[in-house]
Order: structure tokens, then C-alpha cells, then sequence
């Protein structure tokens, strides 16, 4: 089984632009997270789809968003890129079975903000 | 969530058994409790999770206290293979509405494993 896929691996871009990032789960799984790795802030949460709704969301500006697609691959943007958004954006995804939400990491994508 | 401490770090030898600790005295009845780890350069990865009772598997086991304030995560026979960042984390399903809901990383163990 494949495992969860994201795209690009790495990213460089400059203040102001936006970006956008690729997740494609393991086949079956409906549930997406993603999260930011940061050297100062560790692993923060963004934001889970579910069925192409987000059902959670963690304490990130609005420039942060996603999408869940009805094949249950998701994007994230991040719009108005500043140096703080320099960062590991992981996705995770998991069957979503209550009681038992075992997440499967991807890779990440590498943003570089300069 | 509730809370959970872990200690920075921890050193070990290698074809050693590793213990690494976690409290969480604030933990409630229907939290379960999960362990992942995170190698260097890669995402994180599930190692093992557990509600009341000791588990199991091929990775590792897990000891949970009898008063669940506190649980251990035992790698039988460590290699250089298992350094990484352990991270104690407390998923409540009931409470987020069941499901896979964002997991709370904190700190984590780094986990060093001498050859």
C-alpha cells in the first residue's frame, strides 16, 4: 500500500506570495490533517478535512486554509507568506475510526520563506 | 487536552531495553493514550497506543499505570535504528467528536541510542 504522498518536497518562495501545498492519503483513508514543524514551535496542528468539510482547526491565522477534495486528496495555501511561515508542513492521514486515529505521516514539503 | 511531561532526553545502549517515561496526571477516563516518533528527516510515525490495559506489538510495548497518571514506552532491544524524538500524546475521541482530530505534540523524548 502506498503510503501518504505530498508534493512539492521542497519550496522556496518570498514574502508576499502565496503557496500551495499537495497531500494525497493512503488509498481508503478520508481523514487529512496537516500540521507545521518549526525548530522554536515544535509540531503545531492547522487544520483536519473530513469528507471535503474541515472539522477541526488549530490556532493559525487566516491566511492558512485548505480543501479536501471528493477523492480525499487536500491542499493547504498559505497566502501572504511571511519569514515566520518558513517551515516542515507534514499531512497526515487515517482512517477515521473513533477511538482508534492512528495518523500516517508524509514525507512534508519544505517551505522556505526569504 | 490534557497534558503530558516527558523528559528531554535519554541515552541508551544499543541491544538495550529503553524505557521512556511520560506522566499525565490530568488525564481523563476516555483518554487514549499514544505514542509516535519522528527519525531524523522524516514525518512522524505511530508506534503504539493503549486506553487501561498493557499493549503490545512488533514496535514496542506499553505499560499504563494502574491509575493511568502515568505510562511507559518499552522498546525491547533498542538499535541505532530507534533514535528519534518520542512524543506522549492524550486523544480524547469522545470528547473531539470521534474520529482522527489533530494530534497535540509536546516537546517529546530525543532518544539516544549508543552503538
Amino acid at each position: 500500500k502506498a503510503g501518504v504522498t505530498q508534493t512539492p518536497r521542497y519550496l522556496i518562495k518570498t514574502r508576499g506570495q502565496q503557496v500551495t501545498l499537495s497531500c494525497s492519503p493512503i488509498s481508503g483513508h478520508r481523514s487529512v490533517s496537516w500540521y507545521q514543524q518549526t525548530p522554536g514551535q515544535g509540531l503545531q496542528f492547522l487544520f483536519e478535512y473530513f469528507s471535503e468539510t474541515q472539522r477541526n482547526k488549530g490556532n493559525f491565522p487566516g491566511r492558512f486554509s485548505g480543501r479536501q477534495f471528493s477523492n480525499s486528496r487536500s491542499e493547504m495555501n498559505v497566502s501572504t507568506l511571511e519569514l515566520g511561515d518558513s517551515a516542515l508542513y507534514l499531512c497526515a492521514s487515517s482512517l477515521p475510526i473513533a477511538g482508534d486515529n492512528e495518523q500516517f505521516f508524509g514525507p512534508g514539503t519544505r517551505l522556505t520563506v526569504l | 487536552d490534557a497534558k503530558t511531561t516527558q523528559p528531554n532526553s535519554m541515552e541508551s545502549n544499543e541491544e538495550e531495553p529503553v524505557h521512556l517515561p511520560c506522566n499525565h496526571s490530568t488525564i481523563s477516563g476516555t483518554d487514549y493514550i499514544h505514542w509516535y516518533r519522528q527519525l531524523p528527516s522524516q514525518g512522524p510515525e505511530y508506534v503504539i497506543h493503549g486506553l487501561t490495559s498493557n499493549v503490545n506489538n512488533r514496535m514496542a510495548s506499553l505499560a499504563i499505570a494502574e491509575d493511568r497518571k502515568s505510562s511507559t514506552l518499552i522498546l525491547h532491544r533498542a538499535t541505532l535504528r530507534d533514535a528519534a524524538v518520542y512524543y506522549c500524546i492524550l486523544r480524547d475521541p469522545v470528547r473531539t467528536g470521534g474520529g482522527a482530530d489533530g494530534l497535540t505534540f509536546g516537546k517529546g523524548t530525543h532518544l539516544i541510542i549508543q552503538p
